[in-house]
Formats: C-alpha cells, sequence, structure tokens
C-alpha cells in the first residue's frame, strides 16, 4: 500500500517568515507526486514534480523532489495570510491513475 | 482551464433518504472522475474511481449499493448517497482527470452534507 508521510502537521509563522513543507513516500511504481493547497473548499493544484533535481517554481512556492531519497519539499517564501492553507502531498504511480495523499500540514500565516 | 463544478455545495437532509452530487468538468473531458470524502482535520480518502460509461471502481470498505455512481457522459459523473444516515455526513470532493497519460486531478469546489 502506496504511504505518503508529511511533517510537520501544523506549524504558525508571522508575515515575512520562509515555510519548509515535507513530504515523503513508499510507492510501488512511482509516477509523480503532486502539491495541492487546501483553504475551507476543495484542493487547488500547485505542482506536479516527476523529476528529481528540477525544481518547480510559481511566484513564491517552489517545490522539488528527490527520487533516491523518496522527498519532496514545498518552499513558501515571504509568506502572507493568503498562504494559510492546508498544504496536502499526493503521489501517483504508473499502475492507475489513483493518488494517495497525505494527511497535510495545516500552516498559520499571523499578521 | 480545468474547471471543475459540483452541485449542490452544501445539503441538510433526513435521516433515510437519498442526495444525489453531480460534479461536472466545464472545459475539458473528464476521462476519469474520483469521488472522495473528507472528515474534518483529515485527508481526502478515496471512495471510488469512475471511468465513462462504465462501472465505478470502488475502493475497500466503501459500499457501492449505498454510494451509487454513475458516470453517463465525459462531462459528468454524479454520486447518490442512498438511505442516508447522521454517520455519512461529510464533506464530499469528486475530482477530474484529462484523457492522455496526465495524472494530474483538479478538484471540484466540495458539496457538505449534514444527515440529520
Amino acid at each position: 500500500e502506496d504511504k505518503v508521510v508529511q511533517s510537520p502537521l501544523s506549524l504558525v509563522v508571522h508575515e515575512g517568515d520562509t515555510v519548509t513543507l515535507n513530504c515523503s513516500y513508499e510507492v510501488t511504481n512511482f509516477r509523480s507526486l503532486l502539491w495541492y493547497k487546501q483553504e475551507k473548499k476543495a484542493p487547488t493544484f500547485l505542482f506536479m514534480l516527476t523529476s528529481s533535481g528540477i525544481e518547480k517554481k510559481s511566484g513564491r512556492l517552489s517545490s522539488i523532489l528527490d527520487k533516491k531519497e523518496l522527498f519532496s519539499i514545498l518552499n513558501i517564501t515571504a509568506t502572507q495570510t493568503g498562504d494559510s492553507a492546508v498544504y496536502l502531498c499526493a503521489v501517483g504511480n504508473h499502475n492507475d491513475y489513483k493518488l494517495s495523499f497525505g494527511a497535510g500540514t495545516t500552516v498559520t500565516v499571523r499578521a | 482551464g480545468a474547471v471543475v463544478s459540483q452541485h449542490p455545495s452544501r445539503v441538510i437532509c433526513k435521516s433515510g433518504t437519498s442526495v444525489k452530487i453531480e460534479c461536472r468538468s466545464l472545459d475539458f473531458q473528464a476521462t476519469t472522475m474520483f469521488w472522495y470524502r473528507q472528515f474534518p482535520k483529515q485527508s481526502l480518502m478515496l471512495m471510488a474511481t469512475s471511468n465513462e460509461g462504465s462501472k465505478a471502481t470502488y475502493e475497500q470498505g466503501v459500499e457501492k449499493d449505498k454510494f451509487l455512481i454513475n458516470h453517463a457522459s465525459l462531462t459528468l459523473s454524479t454520486l447518490t448517497v442512498t438511505s442516508a444516515h447522521p454517520e455519512d455526513s461529510s464533506f464530499y470532493i469528486c475530482s477530474a482527470r484529462t484523457s492522455g497519460r496526465s495524472e494530474t486531478q483538479y478538484f471540484g469546489p466540495g458539496t457538505r452534507l449534514l444527515v440529520l
């Protein structure tokens, strides 16, 4: 069974801080790792990573994958209160198109 | 692009009634749709995978007779919670995947179900 572990479970930072979220995984026949942001409603897609060492960047968010050590990190720089959300990590395999989700990291950014 | 809608966004019903939730891909054709449920402060749990024109595949522990899924077209899938009970109260979220090899799933806004 595929396993996705996110850490920390939650954190509180002040505006302007940088946060680093971790996601480690065990999956048979790994295909990709995805990051989502979930606020009050359903998750919104952030990144999909398939190759090691290639950083994906979108504004103040960036993410990288290490397929040797089986983990990914999501960085948020210069955090704003609007970054407060649950960040979900999910992995997909080559067997089917299902995603296995981690428990999420709750980020709270205080003004 | 890749917008998924869900209807209704919120529903309250009496115990024993059935509730239908619709999931639509608005600007793309969804080869596969997924149904999840999420309890407070927990992650998404996959209930079933729905492919257009074929029977849904349910995850272990999910009753197919209780959670009826129909994927009649490439843009619409429905989940019907039959004879709902209070323990079925949850946040139900659908997602859709485009055809081809991409496994990126785009999520609908979710439906909050409360069974009294």
